[in-house]
């Protein structure tokens, strides 16, 4: 079964940094991207950046670089988002998603579909 | 950035009857091999996200055929066909021409 399993819930104090994990399995990890999404208590959806599994390259939104790493460990089919410096507005249900190309174009964005999510990691930033 | 924007908000729908909702781009998603860079997905309350249709009109795997997907450069449209109670959470459409890709808003459909 094509699945992404993510880390647990975490609490952490503002200023700190979290890790969360997302394990693939039931398809070939190294051939697609993983995608980060972040959800804020009740808002819309976020879009964070991604990394190619196939490569390493990572694209990052902006309002994010500077505290966002994503990395992958192909002996494990695991991605990672690391985000430090914690702010209180970090608070929010962070999802990974798997990323292939479905139109092979080249120039852009290469990955136009995000098929298969994690059920989402909570991260809570408080003092 | 292109800008996604979503309408209506909220939609209530009464069960077997059609919806739509609407979905515009600040840049055309039209690239030059013939695709609309334009995915819609389903939030039901509790859930990740659930792909309905990538590349403007494609259905996703396992996607009813009551979902479809229209338009072209800017303006796109979701449409079901004729609303199910299963049918009820958030929309939402996602650019993938270019980084950053971008949601909408998100369009609330509920029962009436």
């Amino acid at each position: 079964q094509v699945q992404l399993v993510q880390s647990g819930g975490e609490v952490k104090e503002p200023g700190a940094s979290v890790k969360v994990s997302c394990k693939a399995a039931g398809y070939t990890f190294p051939k697609n991207a993983i995608g980060w999404v972040r959800q804020a208590p009740g808002q819309g959806l976020e879009w964070m950046g991604w990394i190619s599994t196939y490569n390493g390259n990572t694209n990052y939104v902006q309002k994010f670089q500077g505290r966002v790493t994503m990395t992958t460990d192909t002996s494990t089919s695991t991605a990672y988002m690391e985000l430090r410096s914690l702010r209180s507005d970090d608070t929010a249900l962070y999802y990974c998603s798997r990323g292939y190309s479905a139109s092979r174009r080249n120039g852009g964005n290469p990955w136009d579909v995000f098929d298969i999510w994690g059920q989402g990691t909570m991260v809570t930033v408080s003092s | 950035e292109i800008v996604m924007t979503q309408s209506p908000l909220s939609l209530p729908v009464t069960p077997g009857e059609p919806a739509s909702i609407s979905c515009r781009s600040s840049q055309s998603l039209l690239f030059t091999n013939g695709y609309n860079y334009l995915d819609w997905y389903l939030q039901r309350a509790g859930q990740p996200p659930q792909l309905l249709i990538y590349l403007g009109s494609r259905r996703a795997s396992g996607v009813s055929d009551r979902f479809s997907g229209s338009g072209s450069g800017t303006d796109f449209t979701l449409k079901i066909s004729r609303v199910e109670a299963e049918d009820v959470g958030v929309y939402y459409c996602l650019q993938t021409l270019q980084t950053p890709l971008t949601f909408g808003g998100g369009t609330r459909v509920e029962i009436k």
